[in-house]
């Protein structure tokens, strides 16, 4: 059971909006500590693709945006492309584990 | 430019040890941490470790504390990470990536991933 909760699986046309959420607590989300997003192609290492809850690394098209409120946070891809289909992650900071904490993953499907 | 580049793929008995290397370029390796995620067959991203390269202080996942180290070598860029007592759920592959787990702004460069396989 991973200490952040995301959805095991979402899906969306070529072309729409999804979102993946990524539920934590008062002891990480909650507690302010920031949020990164990490997207993983099939065989490859993950890359990063949100980091401190909204911001975009360089190269990393503005399709991909996210947003925090309390203690989730949220992660949007507009204009849904074939090449989107990958698992995604969130990670932060636990307090109380004293350590780095990721979510189980979501795997985008592209209709 | 940027980059991570780990070790070769190692297969080990149950109750051995592995060391894995990730040697960096194109940065100043002792201003960025180094943090270890692994991740099992099929399953999720797990976080291992963080280490700062600059003063060696380290912080290990509880799952894991007390059987692996982290060590840096600053005079050749390189990170190291050390398992001992290997079991078979220590099969994963194994990354590097520059930055910590509490920073503000990611994991922002990953190694290539080095595959462990424990089998008798």
């Amino acid at each position: 059971q991973s200490v952040l909760t995301q959805p095991p699986s979402v899906s969306g046309a070529p072309g729409q909006r999804v979102t993946i959420s990524c539920t934590g607590s008062s002891s990480n989300i909650g507690a302010g500590y920031d949020v990164h997003w990490y997207q993983q192609l099939p065989g490859t290492a993950p890359k990063l693709l949100i980091y401190g809850n909204n911001n975009r690394p360089s190269g990393v098209p503005d399709r991909f945006s996210g947003s925090k409120s309390g203690t989730s946070v949220s992660l949007a891809i507009t204009g849904l492309q074939a090449e989107d289909e990958a698992d995604y992650y969130c990670q932060s900071y636990d307090s109380s584990l004293s350590s780095g904490v990721f979510g189980g993953g979501t795997k985008l499907t592209v209709l | 430019q940027v980059q991570l580049v780990q070790s070769g793929a190692e297969v080990k008995k149950p109750g051995a040890s592995v060391k894995v290397s990730c040697k960096a370029s194109g940065y100043t390796f002792i201003t960025y941490d180094i943090s270890w995620v692994r991740q099992a067959p099929g399953q999720g991203l797990e976080w291992m470790a963080w280490i700062s390269a600059n003063s060696g202080s380290t912080n290990y996942a509880q799952k894991i504390q007390g059987r692996v180290t982290m060590t840096t070598d600053t005079s050749t860029s390189t990170a190291y990470m050390e398992v001992r007592s290997l079991r078979s759920d220590d099969t994963a592959v194994y990354y590097c990536a520059r930055g910590s787990s509490s920073g503000s702004l990611g994991m922002d460069v990953w190694g290539q991933g080095t595959t462990v396989i424990v089998s008798s």
